[in-house]
């Protein structure tokens, strides 16, 4: 069975660092790519970056580039969704999913992580 | 980037009806769509892509159509189980992939 496991919810203050993850079981992990999804409060999905773990090759949204930073561990099947310095409008529900190639859709969702950045 | 415009945001059925979904995209994106439902508390589960093609597991009743830039999504009779919000994606303008805003799917 496919999972995708998230680690547990955060709260943090503004200016703190986090790195949250997301492992991967029941498939080959280094053949998919993982795609990184936030949900603000009450609002829809946007979609973050991407990052293919068999060779670190990773896509980010422009509104995205340079605020967070995607990345994989392929020995344990773990990617990775990092901060070196939270804001409050970072609070939001993030969640990992897998995509079979460039170009596809995402089949399978992690649960979520909740990250709230409050002083 | 792709602007991906869901129409309506709030849909009222009653159950048992058809329900009809609309998604536009700024500009063509091929078959390259797919959608998904997203239930309160609960992460996105993947319903159709290809714009036409069910994902594992997903009833009969609810099918996808169009290309190029417009998409429907129907559910052919509603259960109780099917008031959600429903978003759809583009994954054409590789690799910048882009949601709609959703369109929530009410009991009237």
């Amino acid at each position: 069975e496919v999972q995708l496991v998230q680690s547990g919810a955060e709260v943090k203050k503004p200016g703190e660092s986090l790195k949250i993850s997301c492992k991967g079981s029941g498939y080959n992990f280094t053949s998919y790519w993982i795609g990184w999804v936030r949900q603000m409060p009450g609002k829809g999905l946007e979609w973050m970056g991407i990052i293919y773990p068999r060779d670190s090759d990773t896509k980010y949204s422009p509104s995205f580039q340079g605020q967070v930073t995607i990345s994989a561990d392929k020995s344990i099947s773990t990617a990775y969704l990092q901060w070196s310095s939270l804001k409050a409008s970072d609070t939001a529900m993030y969640y990992c999913a897998r995509s079979p190639g460039r170009t596809n859709r995402f089949d399978y969702w992690g649960q979520g992580t909740l990250v709230t950045v409050s002083s | 980037e792709i602007v991906m415009t869901q129409s309506p945001a709030t849909l009222s059925v009653s159950p048992g009806e058809r329900a009809t979904l609309s998604c536009r995209a700024s500009q063509s994106v091929s078959s390259n769509l797919a959608w998904y439902q997203q239930k309160p508390g609960q992460s996105p589960r993947l319903l159709m892509y290809g714009a036409s093609t069910r994902a594992t597991g997903i009833p009969a009743r609810f099918s996808g159509s169009g290309s190029g830039t417009e998409f429907t999504l129907t559910i052919s009779s509603l259960q109780s189980e099917d008031f959600a919000v429903y978003y759809c994606q583009q994954y054409n303008n590789w690799p910048m992939y882009t949601f709609g805003q959703g369109t929530k799917l009410e009991i009237k």
